[in-house]
């Protein structure tokens, strides 16, 4: 069954410094998504990208957030400078469509610590 | 806005009990419904969905039928293993701009005690 991939699995660093994560979603799939979990809180939505450009975003995502699909496979997601508040565990989807019964496919997640 | 309220947890049950975690939700329109469970050190997956009134949406022993009258879309499951302790999150989905998102509630912890 196809799924989502994302890289790391965990990574720790340092407050002010730039993060990266990455995710390979569902080939066939043309709308994208970063949502992300702090520890004991509900998921919340950041971001949706389609058509090579953000959709939609939450006021979580300031200008520190950015997000890319950089060669058609992998779709990122660029924290700039890194707070101790960002973290969480990032988690990417993909989806098809937008009608009637497509859903949302996530990854495993990426687990981000910032000391 | 739209919004998503699930029982608080941790719920314990032994083993064969009878599970029930009730989500409400409040959004205009015609929301789509998903219950997605987050297993220990895992990922979220979607257990099942119902994408309109009175759609009852089952998997592996659960089941959810949308209720639009009460805007409820419980989740229940006859009898729980073990196996089934977990993070289940309530969501729903709407349609916006060029793509749609998910608004989840806060999560419901299960644990099933032989």
């Amino acid at each position: 069954e196809p799924e989502v991939t994302q890289t790391p699995s965990h990574q720790v660093t340092q407050m002010g410094q730039e993060v990266i994560l990455r995710c390979v979603p569902i080939s066939n799939h043309l709308y994208f998504y970063w949502y992300r979990q702090i520890l004991g809180q509900k998921v919340e939505f950041l971001v949706s990208f389609y058509n090579n450009e953000i959709s939609e975003k939450s006021e979580i995502f300031d200008d520190q957030f950015s997000v890319e699909r950089p060669d058609g496979s992998n779709f990122t997601l660029k924290i700039r400078s890194t707070k101790l508040e960002d973290s969480a565990m990032y988690f990417c989807a993909s989806g098809l469509g937008t009608i009637g019964a497509n859903v949302l496919t996530f990854g495993a997640g990426s687990r981000l610590t910032v000391l | 806005g739209d919004s998503v309220t699930q029982m608080e947890g941790p719920v314990t049950l032994s083993e064969e009990a009878f599970l029930t975690i009730n989500c409400t939700y409040t959004a205009t329109g015609y929301p789509s419904l998903f219950w997605y469970v987050q297993y220990p050190g895992e990922g979220l997956q979607l257990l099942l969905k119902a994408t309109k009134a009175d759609d009852k949406g089952s998997n592996k022993g659960f089941e959810a039928t949308y209720r639009k009258e009460t805007t409820s879309f419980h989740l229940e499951k006859g009898s729980v293993q073990v196996s089934d302790s977990a993070v289940y999150f309530c969501a729903l989905r709407k349609l916006t701009g060029g793509g749609n998102k998910l608004t989840f509630g806060t999560g419901t912890q299960l644990k099933v005690e032989l």
